[in-house]
This record gives structure tokens, C-alpha cells and sequence, in this order.
């Protein structure tokens, strides 16, 4: 059974940094795409970035460029999401996602329960 | 980026009836589209990729259909189950987004 798990969402404070790790289990985590969605509070869906089984993370959502950065660890099966800088905008729910590829593009399968992080002074 | 505008954003409906989602997308994604469905409190779940290829374990009464900037999602006799919220996303090009999402209430 596929199973993902948010990790190192708290309260900080504006300017702050924080990184968030989700542990992968029940597949071969080394031969997927993983994936950040962060969730405002009663909002939509936002795609952060996507990282490749070769660790190359594609463009970030400009909201978060330069700010946020995404790496994975195939021998931990690991997803990271290191972020900077943060804003009181940032509060929102960050998923982590399993990517499956299909005719060379990726949608995402298996979601995780989500991890809270709130920027507040 | 790619918008994806999802009409309409809440849909009043009763167990039984036929129900259709639209997402417009701002230029063209072929078929490289996916929906999700949401419950208060949960992750999104994954319903329809490719547009219109059903995910496993998803009932048959959830489709999907539509190509370049126009989609649906149809589902065709409402169970109690389905009243949630409905997003659709693009994966054709990054970074990958998704639609504003539709209520789908009693």
C-alpha cells in the first residue's frame, strides 16, 4: 500500500525558514516523480514544484521562486521541501504527491494527509 | 503560466441527478488533464487523467471528456458520497496548475 507522510509543519515567523520532509512507502520511491501542493486556508490548490527520479526539480510557481527549494533522498525515500524566507502568505497545508508518468507526462496518484505551516508573528 | 478557469464554482444538486463540470484552460494542453476530488479535512483525491481515463478504483459513474482548452466532468447520478469539491489540473506544461474549484453542496 502506497503511503505518504508529511512531516515539519509548525508556526514561525515571518523571515524565517523551515523544511518539511515526507517519508515514502509501498512503492519504489526511486522510480517516481514526487511533487509539492501547498492549500491556503479555504483556498485552491497551488503545484510548487516537481522533482524527477534524477533529482532535477522543475520551474517553481513564481510565488515561490527563489524562496522554496525541493530535493528528494532515493536511499531514504525522502521528499524535502526546503523553504525561506517565509511570508505570512505561505500558511497553508503542504501536500507532498507521487507522480506517475504516462506518455512522458505526470499526474499525481497517491497524496499524502498534509502538514500545517503557518507564518505568524 | 497556464490558467485553468472551472465553472461553476458551486453547484446546488440532489442525489440522482446528472451533474457536468466545465474547466477552460488558457491555451492548449491536448489531453494532459487530471481531476480531483476534495472532502473537508482530507487530500485530494485523484479522479480522471489524460482527460478521460478513469482511475483505478473510481466509480463508473465518474467521466471525463474534452481536448485542447474545454473539458467535463460528468458524474452521472449523484450519491451522497460525491458532494465535495472538484478541481481540475494541468500537466502539460510547468508549472503545472490547477482550476479554482467547483462546490458541489445539497
Amino acid at each position: 500500500e502506497v503511503q505518504l507522510l508529511e512531516s515539519g509543519g509548525t508556526l514561525v515567523q515571518p523571515g524565517g525558514s523551515l523544511r518539511l520532509s515526507c517519508a515514502a512507502s509501498g512503492f519504489a520511491f526511486s522510480n517516481y516523480a514526487m511533487t509539492w501542493v501547498r492549500q491556503a486556508p479555504g483556498k485552491g490548490l497551488e503545484c510548487l514544484s516537481m522533482v524527477g527520479v534524477n533529482g532535477a526539480a522543475t520551474p517553481y510557481v513564481d510565488s515561490v521562486k527563489g524562496r522554496f527549494t525541493i530535493s528528494r533522498d532515493n536511499s531514504k525515500s525522502a521528499l524535502y521541501l526546503q523553504m525561506n524566507s517565509l511570508r505570512v502568505e505561505d500558511t497553508a497545508i503542504y501536500y507532498c504527491a507521487k507522480g506517475t508518468m504516462v506518455s512522458g507526462r505526470h499526474f499525481f496518484d497517491y497524496w499524502g494527509p498534509g502538514t500545517l505551516v503557518t507564518v505568524s508573528s | 503560466d497556464i490558467q485553468m478557469a472551472q465553472s461553476p464554482a458551486t453547484l446546488s444538486a440532489s442525489e440522482g441527478d446528472r451533474v457536468t463540470i466545465t474547466c477552460r484552460a488558457s491555451q492548449s494542453i491536448s489531453s494532459w488533464l487530471a481531476w480531483y476530488q476534495q472532502k473537508p479535512g482530507k487530500a485530494p483525491k485523484l479522479l480522471i487523467y489524460k482527460a478521460s481515463s478513469l482511475e483505478s478504483g473510481v466509480p463508473s459513474r465518474f467521466s471525463g471528456s474534452g481536448s485542447g482548452t474545454e473539458f467535463t466532468l460528468t458524474i452521472s447520478s449523484l450519491q451522497p458520497d460525491d458532494f465535495a469539491t472538484y478541481y481540475c489540473q494541468q500537466y502539460n506544461s510547468y508549472p503545472y496548475t490547477f482550476g479554482q474549484g467547483t462546490k458541489l453542496e445539497i
